[in-house]
C-alpha cells in the first residue's frame, strides 16, 4: 500500500524557515518524481514544486522560486521542501505527492495526508 | 501561465441526478487534463486523467470529456459519498496549474 507522511510543519515567524519532510512507503520511490502541493485555509490548490527521479531536475512555482529548495534521498526514501523566507501568504497545507507516470509536466496519484504550515508573529 | 475556470463556483443537486462539472484553460491544453475530488479535511484523490480516463478503483458513474480549451467531468447519478469539491489540473505546460474549485452540495 502506498503511504505518504509529512512531518515537519507548524508555526513560524515571517522571514523564518522550515523544513518538511514526507516519508513514502509501498511502492519503489527512486522510480517517480515527487511533488509538493499546498492549499492555505479555505482555498484552492497550488502547485509548488517538484523534483524527477530520473536526473533529480527540479521545477518551481514563481511564487516560491528562491525562497523554497525540494529535495530527496532515495536511500531513505524521503522527501523534503526546505522554505526560507516565509511569508504569511505561505500559510497553508502542504501535500506531499507522487506523480502519476514518468512524463513531465505530470498529475499525481497519491496523496499524503498534508502537514499545517503557520506564517505569523 | 495555463489559467484554469471552472464553472459552476457551487453546483446543488439531489442523490440520484447527474452532474456536469466545467473547466475552461485560457489556452489550448490538448488532453492533458486531470479531475480531482476533495472531501473536508481529506486529501485530494485522482479521479480522471488525460481528460477522460479514470483513475484506478474509480467509479463507472465517474466520466470525463473535452479537449483543447473545454472540458466536462460527468456524474451520471449521484451517490451521497459524491458531495465534495472538484479541482482540474493541467500538465501541459509549466507551471503545474489547477482550477480554482466547483463545490459540489447536497440540495
Amino acid at each position: 500500500e502506498v503511504q505518504l507522511l509529512e512531518s515537519g510543519g507548524g508555526l513560524v515567524q515571517p522571514g523564518g524557515s522550515l523544513r518538511l519532510s514526507c516519508a513514502a512507503s509501498g511502492f519503489t520511490f527512486d522510480s517517480y518524481a515527487m511533488s509538493w502541493v499546498r492549499q492555505a485555509p479555505g482555498k484552492g490548490l497550488e502547485w509548488v514544486s517538484v523534483t524527477r527521479n530520473s536526473d533529480i531536475s527540479t521545477y518551481y512555482a514563481d511564487s516560491v522560486k528562491d525562497r523554497f529548495t525540494i529535495s530527496r534521498d532515495n536511500s531513505k526514501n524521503t522527501l523534503y521542501l526546505e522554505m526560507s523566507s516565509l511569508r504569511a501568504e505561505d500559510t497553508a497545507v502542504y501535500y506531499c505527492a507522487r506523480a502519476f507516470r514518468s512524463s513531465s509536466p505530470y498529475y499525481f496519484d497519491y496523496w499524503g495526508q498534508g502537514t499545517l504550515v503557520t506564517v505569523s508573529s | 501561465e495555463i489559467v484554469l475556470t471552472q464553472s459552476p463556483a457551487t453546483l446543488s443537486l439531489s442523490p440520484g441526478e447527474r452532474a456536469t462539472l466545467s473547466c475552461r484553460a485560457s489556452q489550448s491544453v490538448s488532453s492533458y487534463l486531470a479531475w480531482y475530488q476533495q472531501k473536508p479535511g481529506q486529501a485530494p484523490r485522482l479521479l480522471i486523467y488525460d481528460a477522460s480516463n479514470r483513475a484506478t478503483g474509480i467509479p463507472a458513474r465517474f466520466g470525463g470529456s473535452g479537449s483543447g480549451t473545454d472540458f466536462t467531468l460527468t456524474i451520471s447519478s449521484l451517490e451521497p459519498e459524491d458531495f465534495a469539491i472538484y479541482y482540474c489540473q493541467q500538465r501541459s505546460y509549466w507551471p503545474i496549474t489547477f482550477g480554482q474549485g466547483t463545490r459540489l452540495e447536497i440540495k
